[in-house]
C-alpha cells in the first residue's frame, strides 16, 4: 500500500463511453497531479492541483475532465475517448511547502486504461 | 525550463556486477533531484532523493546517487545487482524556489539483471 490508492486498476471502456478514475490520498498532502504514461513516451504530466485549486493544465484535449473535491480526493472523468489515449494513468500526490520547495511525490499504482 | 536527459534506455547486466544509470539535467536555477524505479504494472516508487547537503545521497535497496552539480549530473549507483532489481528508472527534476513543485521525469531507464 503506497498511501495514494487508484481504483479502478484496469479498464476497458469504449469510444463513445463515459467514464472516471478516481484517487485518494490519506498522507495528508496539499498537491494532487494526473500523470500519463505511454509505452516509449516520457511520463506526460496533464494536470496540477494545488490546495484543491488547477494550477496547471499541460493542453490537454477537453475529452479529459479533472476534478478535485477535497485535497484528498482527485477523480479523471473521461467522455469520447480516441485509442491513442490508452495508456498507464498514474495519481501522485505531496506536501507542498511554500518557498521551501517540497519532498518528492508518491504515487499510486495507476489505472491501466484500454480505449476500443 | 527545467530538463532531464536519460542517457541509457536500456541497460543489460548480470547479477551481482555494478551498475550505473546515467541522468543528465538542465535548469536555470537551484534543482531538487530524484529517482524513481517502477516494477511491471506497479507505479512509481521514490528511491532517494538530493534537496541539499551531502552531494552522496543513499537511497533504498543499496542504491546510491551522486550530485554533480558541475557536470550537472545525478547518476545512480548499486555496487551488486539482483535479479529483483530489474525495472524501469526515472531521474526526476525540480526546480527550487517555487511555490508548488513540479517533477519533470526522464523518459526512464530499463534495468534488466540477468542471471
Amino acid at each position: 500500500e503506497t498511501g495514494v490508492t487508484q481504483t479502478p486498476r484496469h479498464l476497458v471502456m469504449g469510444m463513445t463511453n463515459k467514464k472516471s478514475l478516481k484517487c485518494e490520498q490519506h498522507l495528508g498532502h496539499n498537491a494532487m497531479y494526473w500523470y500519463k504514461q505511454s509505452a516509449k513516451k516520457p511520463l506526460e504530466l496533464m494536470f496540477v492541483y494545488n490546495f484543491k485549486e488547477q494550477t496547471e493544465n499541460n493542453s490537454v484535449p477537453s475529452r479529459f475532465s479533472p476534478e478535485c473535491p477535497n485535497s484528498s480526493h482527485l477523480f479523471l472523468h473521461l467522455h469520447t475517448l480516441q485509442p491513442e489515449d490508452s495508456a498507464l494513468y498514474l495519481c501522485a500526490s505531496s506536501q507542498q511547502k511554500l518557498q521551501l520547495g517540497y519532498y518528492g511525490y508518491t504515487f499510486g499504482s495507476g489505472t491501466r486504461l484500454t480505449v476500443v | 525550463a527545467q530538463s532531464v536527459t536519460q542517457l541509457d534506455s536500456q541497460v543489460p547486466v548480470f547479477e551481482e556486477a555494478p551498475v550505473e544509470l546515467r541522468c543528465n539535467y538542465s535548469s536555470s536555477v537551484s534543482v531538487y533531484l530524484f529517482w524513481y524505479v517502477q516494477y511491471p504494472n506497479q507505479g512509481l516508487q521514490l528511491l532517494l532523493k538530493y534537496l541539499s547537503g551531502s552531494t552522496l545521497v543513499k537511497g533504498i535497496n543499496g542504491f546510491e546517487a551522486e550530485f554533480n552539480k558541475s557536470q550537472t549530473s545525478f547518476h545512480l549507483r548499486k555496487p551488486s545487482v539482483h535479479i529483483s532489481d530489474t525495472a524501469e528508472y526515472f531521474c526526476a527534476v525540480s526546480a527550487g524556489g517555487t511555490s508548488y513543485g513540479k517533477l519533470t521525469f526522464g523518459q526512464g531507464t530499463i534495468l534488466t539483471v540477468h542471471p
